[in-house]
């Protein structure tokens, strides 16, 4: 089955400094790569994602890569803010393969003033 | 408010009792999932259901079993409960049933295993 490897495990940065986070997959078969942000005590929630046929998405502050040869993927959070601050989970899943959505262990990203 | 509601929010149960957990979404979604959350490990499949009267097996299946007799229900039950089991538990559905769509998260049930 598929895997992903999720890293750096924790991750604090300088408000308005930028943050990456990397996800590496093992199936090559994935053709859909969401990122979700969890806020603490509260539910994760989409922020942004990509397929396949496309290399690279932007939504204002953030942006997702996808290297499809390398089989891997990364989030961009420009300009961070202390809202920034939450469990980030990297997933990757493929059509047809059941539903199966597979997560990342989670990023904890701290934004300190 | 359209979503996701689960119940209990919260539990304590003695090793080896019977628990389900509820899930029940108002979106219409056609696919349900059950994960499990666990520092370190981030979320795991346990069960998924595509559409009513069908459902599969995730990554983690061992220990619950779910139905889904509607499009809006979906329970999990732990038919005899173990420490091990302790976790966050997120029921999530999607409109499209290829797992390639957003998945739309309830609030998560903590459940504590004694």
């Amino acid at each position: 089955g598929e895997n992903v490897e999720q890293h750096p495990s924790t991750l604090s940065v300088q408000e308005g400094d930028s943050a990456v986070i990397k996800c590496t997959y093992s199936d090559s078969a994935s053709n859909y790569f969401p990122w979700y942000k969890q806020e603490l005590g509260k539910r994760p929630q989409l922020i942004i994602d990509i397929r396949s046929n496309v290399g690279e998405k932007k939504d204002q502050r953030i942006a997702v890569t996808l290297n499809k040869t390398a089989k891997h993927f990364s989030l961009h959070i420009t300009e961070t803010q202390p809202e920034d601050s939450a469990v980030y989970f990297c997933a990757a899943s493929f059509t047809g393969g059941g539903n199966k959505l597979t997560f990342g262990t989670g990023t904890q990203l701290k934004v300190e003033l | 408010i359209a979503g996701i509601t689960q119940a209990p929010t919260s539990q304590i149960l003695a090793a080896g009792r019977r628990m389900t957990l509820r899930c029940t979404q108002d979106m219409r979604h056609n696919a349900m999932y059950w994960y499990r959350q666990d520092l370190g490990l981030g979320l795991r499949l346990i069960h998924y259901s595509n559409t009513a009267g069908t459902t599969g097996k995730g990554e983690v299946p061992d220990g619950y079993s779910v139905s889904r007799a509607n499009t809006d229900d979906f329970p999990l039950t732990l038919a005899s409960a173990v420490p091990s089991q302790t976790s966050v538990y997120f029921c999530a559905s999607s409109a499209r049933r290829e797992g390639t769509g957003e998945l739309f998260f309830g609030e998560g049930s903590r459940l504590t295993v004694l």
